[in-house]
């Protein structure tokens, strides 16, 4: 089933700038992650914030959680050309009882030099 | 190996033959899984491996897809008399065996159309 909603559905900034997307979800998770796919490729994980965690850096990349509001979002600052690629948040699935991620629908980053 | 091997990277097929699609995940990992993704859009859970055994396969059409992992050999996802609708990129990702569902490893994918 459908967990993770990005939004917006896609985003196109210039270099520099920042670009923020958000992530909804439904259900009762132990982490959420981010990963990014290239077009053509398969994805890549950017980063893990876990369920009582808020607050995550990575280089360039800050997440937040907020688990009252089932959401989460991925900041990249100071974006860059070789950025531009589809981003995807996933759950794994607590109430179905397995080890799975469930992906969101992605959201498409343009960054224009 | 140090990444999720797949092969072949593209499968053409006509209505009705059959497709077989493989996957040697990193070496050590003990967790499978396969997710189909359509129109470059949200990736599909199809069914996920413990080792050999299957773990949880609430996502596969079970009338034509199955798949395996057995001992040294590459996992395999197998679609019998496709259809024009499973034309999608299968990935495969595999991870190491932890309590949780952590960072997954992904291969870059099979593409396959269905003529």
């Amino acid at each position: 089933s459908q967990q993770g909603e990005e939004d917006p559905q896609a985003l196109s900034i210039q270099e520099g700038e920042n670009a923020t997307m958000n992530c909804s979800y439904k259900t009762s998770i132990n982490n959420l992650q981010w990963y990014r796919q290239n077009s053509g490729r398969g994805l890549v994980h950017l980063i893990l914030i876990r369920s009582n965690e808020r607050e995550k850096h990575s280089g360039r990349l800050r997440v937040t959680l907020d688990t009252s509001k089932k959401s989460s979002s991925l900041l990249i600052t100071a974006s860059r050309a070789a950025d531009t690629a589809s981003y995807f948040c996933a759950t794994d699935d607590m109430g179905g009882g397995s080890e799975k991620l469930v992906f969101g629908k992605g959201m498409k980053l343009t960054v224009n030099p | 190996g140090e990444e999720v091997a797949q092969t072949p990277k593209h499968l053409v097929r006509g209505e009705g033959q059959k497709a077989k699609l493989y996957c040697a995940p990193i070496k050590g990992h003990s967790y499978v899984f396969w997710y189909q993704q359509v129109l470059k859009n949200e990736f599909k859970f199809l069914i996920s491996f413990q080792n050999e055994n299957v773990f949880d396969e609430t996502g596969m059409p079970k009338e034509r897809f199955s798949a395996k992992c057995l001992p040294n050999s590459p996992c395999s996802l197998e679609i019998q008399a496709t259809k024009l609708e499973d034309s999608a990129v299968y990935f495969c990702a595999s991870d190491t065996d932890r309590g949780d569902v952590g960072e997954l490893f992904f291969g870059e994918g099979s593409r396959l159309t269905v003529l």
